[in-house]
């Protein structure tokens, strides 16, 4: 398995609170996404990384903001958080560089955030 | 809009039959598709993939089918066993671009 780790695994928390994820990986993977997994949706891209301090929008981008400082962790933050923002999140990391099986994905367990 | 469609939530099949789970894109630009398997609580992990320069590809009793003109993959279970009771999503991408796009699952149930 893919060392792939998400803190905290569950949350509570208050609209109008700001809230942050971590994803954390040992495989020193160049890219980092931020997805949200919701019923009816599936998992859309919030934000995702593509090196240190190099990030881009996902299709799900407004309220978000992320960060990565280091290869190993990629931040997502909810700057006030809102209950339309309740939802499953998950990390994932690739490999990248465009190469046979460098385009999949290795998964965290997931997030589970509840805005009240 | 999406751009990548599951169009079935749900999908019903008696063990040692065969599942066959669909996907429809609409990006033209999509050339690398990839399916996944998510157990409830967990994070999806990877089943399958295929390349548009194929039209399909078989790892054991998991088969990808892609149909490019129709813009259409679908993926084959064979035979179906209980344990593979899950959500299935397919994914795609543009093969340079490392960036994916999700389906919205279809939730399989292999009965015993």
């Amino acid at each position: 398995d893919a060392g792939i780790t998400q803190s905290p695994r569950h949350k509570v928390t208050e609209t109008g609170t700001p809230v942050t994820l971590r994803c954390h990986q040992t495989e020193n993977h160049r890219y980092m996404y931020w997805y949200r997994q919701d019923p009816g949706h599936g998992l859309r891209l919030i934000h995702y990384s593509y090196g240190v301090k190099d990030t881009d929008k996902g299709e799900v981008s407004d309220g978000y903001s992320v960060s990565r400082s280091k290869t190993e962790d990629f931040l997502l933050t909810l700057e006030s958080a809102t209950s339309s923002q309740t939802s499953v999140y998950f990390c994932a990391i690739s490999p990248g560089g465009g190469t046979s099986g460098s385009n999949e994905q290795f998964f965290g367990p997931g997030t589970r955030l509840t805005v009240l | 809009d999406q751009q990548v469609k599951q169009n079935s939530p749900s999908l019903s099949v008696q063990e040692g039959r065969i599942s066959i789970l669909n996907c429809d894109y609409t990006n033209s630009m999509f050339d690398y598709f990839l399916w996944y398997k998510k157990y409830p609580a967990e994070g999806p992990t990877f089943l399958i993939s295929i390349s548009s320069i194929k039209d399909k590809n078989e790892d054991g009793r998991f088969t990808v089918f892609l149909n490019k003109s129709a813009k259409h993959l679908s993926l084959h279970i064979v035979p179906s066993q209980p344990g593979d009771s899950a959500v299935y999503f397919c994914a795609a991408s543009a093969y340079n671009f490392n960036k994916f796009y999700f389906g919205s699952g279809t939730k399989l149930n292999v009965k015993p």
